[in-house]
This record gives C-alpha cells, structure tokens and sequence, in this order.
C-alpha cells in the first residue's frame, strides 16, 4: 500500500512569510498526527485529528499555526507568520484508529528553513 | 512528560548485541519503539501493550515492565542496517493523548 505522502520535501523562506505543508495519509486510516521534531530531538505532537475533527491541539501554537482536514482525507498545516525558531521538520503520520494499539505510520517530513 | 532513554548513543561491532531502554515517571497504556534513519521518516518497529500483548516485527525482541513503566528494546546480532536512531513512544491515555516521544538513542553499527 502506499505510505503517507508530503509535500514539499523542503522549504525555505524569508521570516514573516506565512508557509503551507501538506500531507496525504495512507488509505483508510482514521487518525491524522501532525508533529514537529527538532534536530536530535524525538518527534512532538501538534495536533491530531480523528477523521475531520481536531480533538488534541494542546501543543499547537495558535496564534501562529492553524490546520484543516476538511473532508477527513489530507491535511494541511499552516504557519504564518514564521519565525527563525519554526526551522524543523515537520512530520506526518497516519493510523487506523487513535487506539494505542495502532501503529502510526509516517512520512518523510517537511524541511522547513527560515531565514 | 517525555520518557527518559538509555544509553543517548552506542557504537557497536556488526553481530554485537545492544539494548536500549525507555523510562517513564507515567503510569502507561503502551510503548512504541521506532528507528529513524537520517533523514527519513521513522519506522515502527514495535508496539508493547499493558498486558503483556505485543505486535511489531518478528526479527524485534523488546520487553515491557509496567510495574516500572520501563520498556527495553533488544537487538541481537546486528547487521549495519540496523544503524540509526531509536525512539520510544509513550501512551498514557490508550490513545487519548497521543505518543510522547524520547529523545532518542543513536546507534552506530561498524564493519
């Protein structure tokens, strides 16, 4: 089956420049994770949705970042305006249920560089 | 809180063994263990149930204390391709709130 898609692979941008990632996750897979991870660190939750609905956005920074998984399918975060401190990879990750029993599967990652 | 792991890095000879622990101050639902490659996505490699049900790859041994909430991932023989770093993933809440990731454990794996 085909794994969870990204794009783009890598970004760089000026700061204050508002910025999109997206993300398709593996057919049939309910539960959509959005996480950021910094060099040598592990991956930190942003959000999760489970089909459509947003239900554990704690960690997002809101006054800055937004998401959509509007028809339940892909998804798409936002930044705007970035700041130096959001160059990361951006990770997404899909499984079939948020049970802690699924594994979660993920994709290769945004690069995001802010200048 | 984010789980503690052990050892930060590791460099071994190709067929040594290693083993990589994860430690949580939280009482848990599961521990997951990835590896991630430089670069690429992380990969599952295993999931540890409270109960003692486990699912993951068959070549993957690893052990879940729940009494201890500490989680060991064993690696027996290892090849080159097992080179990379190793994470663990913590559920407290059966899902409810999501993985809270280490900081990771790099492994290195010479000829």
């Amino acid at each position: 089956e085909a794994g969870v898609v990204q794009s783009p692979r890598y970004k760089i941008i000026e700061k204050k420049q508002p910025v999109a990632f997206w993300c398709n996750p593996i057919s049939g897979h309910n539960t959509l994770y959005w996480y950021l991870q910094n060099l040598g660190q592990g991956p930190e939750l942003l959000i999760r949705y489970e089909n459509e609905e947003a239900v554990d956005d704690s960690q997002l920074p809101k006054d800055r970042f937004s998401a959509e998984r509007l028809k339940g399918v892909d998804s798409t975060l936002k930044i705007q305006p970035a700041e130096l401190g959001d160059s990361a990879v951006y990770l997404c990750a899909s499984s079939r249920s948020g049970q802690g029993y699924n594994e979660q599967f993920f994709g290769p990652g945004t690069r995001l560089t802010v200048l | 809180q984010q789980p503690v792991q052990s050892p930060q890095a590791v460099i071994l000879r190709e067929g040594e063994d290693a083993v990589i622990n994860c430690s949580s101050s939280k009482a848990l639902y599961s521990v997951h263990w990835y590896r991630q490659k430089h670069g690429e996505a992380p990969v599952f490699l295993m999931i540890l149930l409270k109960g003692g049900e486990q699912k993951g790859h068959d070549k993957i041994s690893a052990s879940f204390n729940e009494k201890k909430q500490q989680s060991s991932l064993y690696l027996t023989a290892s090849q080159l391709s097992y080179s990379g770093t190793y994470f663990c993933g913590t559920d407290a809440g059966g899902g409810a709130d999501g993985l809270t990731f280490g900081k990771g454990t790099h492994l290195i794996i010479q000829p």
